[in-house]
């Protein structure tokens, strides 16, 4: 059981290059999201999705996009690399319910992206 | 705005030591609370969820202050591996039940020192 499944690990871009990070997860969750956490700052919802074919934005969705077109892959497009999109990006998913495992989220391992 | 506020430390602690920090949110609508623990360069990895009533986890206790809005970690007998970040997470709640009503505080820095 991989859980969530993050790649490139690194990845070093050209401004405005374009790039896909993958996503993946084998734990049946509906629920999966991007976020972004650049030093001493919390982690920024970039976009979220409920289920396959549906997605919706987070707080900081400019320059970013999204598609679910199944349960288990979540890739996140830059269209356009900037500068102030050098960070660290986490994908993660959850089942959504009122259960106690509900609402917490499993993350990757990351991909530390820097934009020059 | 949603709010979580955490003390970044860094908290400099003696192996053995008893450590507790506290967050505060500004949201009274909140409806579940979690810390998170972030090591170096790593992913967050759920410690525990904060429930109404408070609960313990071996060495770790979470407790939670509707009233006052703050919820707290305390760390007994703390390990050098206890070393990390702990992110204080809350749940606005949101129409779809899913986790994409979390607000994420910027972490506090724990160093267990021997």
């Amino acid at each position: 059981n991989a859980g969530v499944t993050q790649t490139p690990k690194f990845r070093i871009l050209k401004i405005g290059q374009s790039m896909t990070l993958q996503c993946t997860q084998d734990m049946n969750h509906n629920y999966m999201y991007w976020y972004r956490q650049d030093p001493g700052m919390g982690l920024k919802l970039i976009y979220y999705s409920v289920g396959a074919g549906i997605t919706d934005k987070g707080e900081v969705p400019n320059g970013y996009n999204v598609s679910r077109s199944t349960t288990e892959d979540f890739p996140l497009r830059l269209e356009l690399a900037a500068p102030s999109q050098t960070s660290v990006y986490f994908c993660a998913s959850s089942y959504a319910g009122s259960s106690p495992g509900a609402n917490v989220l499993t993350f990757g391992a990351g991909s530390r992206l820097t934009v020059l | 705005r949603k709010e979580v506020e955490q003390d970044p430390g860094p908290f400099n602690v003696p192996e053995g030591a008893t450590v507790a920090f506290n967050c505060t949110y500004s949201n009274s609508a909140s409806q579940s609370f979690f810390w998170y623990r972030q090591d170096c360069r790593k992913e967050p990895k759920l410690l525990m969820s904060v429930y109404s009533s408070g609960n313990e986890d071996g060495r770790f206790t979470a407790q939670l202050n509707r009233a006052s809005q703050y919820i707290s970690l305390l760390i007994r007998d703390s390990k050098l591996s206890d070393s990390a970040t702990y992110l204080c997470v809350v749940n606005e709640g949101t129409s779809g039940g899913g986790a994409d009503g979390l607000t994420f505080g910027k972490g506090t820095h724990l160093i267990i020192q021997p």
